[in-house]
């Protein structure tokens, strides 16, 4: 089973800032099939990033992936408000799939 | 705009049997273009791929989870479930249904809090 570990644990930002959000697996990931979710308070998952660099239909160019391997990245740039939340990693490439622990994201 | 909606029992009891029910709307169900999973997430904590099926009945489940999961579909009523064996105080979580065009999920319902205690 491939682990992924997430860093930091909790990123403090102040709106128009840029995040840097690591996933790092355990073993290379195939295909390179990462997907990134964005988890709000109270709410359900939503996809962000597939294939560890594909926008999701109807999410902002301020959210890009990138990567390949073993080390994947999501970068959130002019950070808003609205952009606080826990954002997870998912490698689906190898089964079982699994998830990262997550990075909370704070804007003040 | 598809949407998916997760029912079922809100408290089990330890060693009874957790059932859940997905109902899929704007769209069909009987597609081979999605997968379609479940998803939990236990209280403060980070999320879990249960298991998906494919619109054919074929199944895929999480090892740990394996011995005692069943994922079923039926494409007459446009929804697919869940039922989960022998339930510990560990199974309680906000479970989610989601679509899958590939192995991640697209489209999630918005979880219903299952809690395990007599």
């Amino acid at each position: 089973e491939i682990v992924l570990t997430q860093s930091p644990g909790t990123l403090s930002l102040s709106p128009g800032e840029s995040a840097t959000l690591s996933c790092r697996a355990s073993q290379s990931v195939s295909k390179n099939y990462l997907a990134w979710y964005q988890q709000k308070r109270g709410q359900a998952p939503r996809l962000l990033i597939y294939g560890a660099s594909n926008r999701a239909t109807g999410i902002p160019d301020r959210f890009s992936g990138s990567g390949s391997g073993t080390d994947f990245t999501l970068t959130v740039s002019r950070l808003e408000p609205e952009d606080s939340a826990v954002y997870y990693c998912q490698q689906y490439g190898n089964s079982p799939e699994t998830f990262g622990p997550g990075t909370e994201v704070d804007i003040k | 705009q598809m949407q998916l909606q997760e029912s079922g029992p809100g408290l089990v009891k330890p060693t009874e049997t957790l059932s859940l029910t997905c109902i899929v709307s704007g769209g069909s169900i009987n597609s081979n273009s999605y997968h379609w999973g479940w998803i939990r997430q236990p209280p403060g904590k980070g999320l879990e791929w249960i298991g998906s099926i494919y619109y054919s009945g074929s199944t895929n489940y999480n090892p740990s989870l394996k011995s005692r999961v069943t994922i079923s579909i039926d494409t007459s009523k446009n929804q697919f479930s869940l039922r989960l064996t022998s339930v510990t105080a560990a199974d309680t979580a906000v479970y989610y249904c989601g679509r899958r065009p590939y192995y991640y999920i697209d489209v999630w319902g918005k979880g219903t809090t299952v809690t395990v205690s007599s």
